[in-house]
């Protein structure tokens, strides 16, 4: 099974400081992973995924097979990145199960 | 808490058939749960977003008698994919908003191929 683990449910830091959103992921293979964001009241929709290796609002993120991790980054946090963000799998062919991260609530203080 | 169940987790089936696939919210009641489609190498699409009681909300392009979506009780909403054709194969995951939280809980997927 495809899994990947946020250990933060909740986080919270000060306009322009760099915020880093923590995702692991525990499976073999070639990896193919997704941030997506759901700001309040609207919904979910793709951040960015790893292979594209673009920067979307200011974030990256980089997959780091030796820590098999896939934070997501940004070196400014505005108000308007707060919001909810998960980190997902994606089904490989043949694949089953993915256990989504259960996501990590950003909250910018101004 | 907020675990999501899916069922099954992967089916075959034969062109024309109809599948249905089962979302449950094990430990929560559910007043939302949400249906995606995941096309190999994609990201994951919103096909329907389902209420309790009350009919679906589809997606634009998402056919309403294709993708049949009922969300009968504020713990199981199920998706049926009738008559379905090879190019409905696909990743279909749910996820289950809890009743006053802003957070989606997401099942594990049921992958469907269909011959």
């Amino acid at each position: 099974a495809q899994r990947v683990t946020q250990p933060e449910k909740l986080l919270s830091v000060f306009k322009g400081a760099p915020v880093e959103l923590k995702c692991n992921y525990s499976y073999s293979g070639s990896p193919e992973l997704f941030w997506y964001v759901q700001y309040s009241r609207q919904r979910l929709q793709l951040l960015l995924r790893h292979i594209s290796r673009e920067s979307i609002k200011g974030f990256t993120a980089d997959l780091n097979k030796g820590e098999t991790s896939f934070h997501l980054k940004k070196p400014f946090a505005q108000e308007e990145d707060s919001a909810m963000y998960y980190c997902a799998p994606h089904a490989e062919t043949g694949a089953n199960n993915l256990f989504f991260g259960t996501g990590t609530r950003l909250t910018v203080i101004p | 808490g907020a675990v999501v169940s899916q069922h099954p987790s992967w089916v075959i089936c034969k062109s024309g058939t109809s599948v249905k696939i089962e979302c449950r919210s094990l430990d929560f009641q559910a007043t939302t749960m949400f249906w995606y489609r995941q096309f190999p190498k994609q990201s994951l699409m919103l096909m329907a977003t389902s209420n309790e009681g009350s009919k679906a909300t589809y997606e634009q392009g998402v056919e309403k008698d294709k993708f049949l979506i009922n969300h009968a009780s504020l713990t199981l909403s199920t998706l049926t994919v009738t008559s379905a054709h090879p190019e409905d194969s696909s990743f279909y995951i749910c996820s289950a908003e809890r009743g006053g939280e802003d957070t989606q809980y997401f099942g594990p997927g049921t992958r469907l191929t269909v011959l």
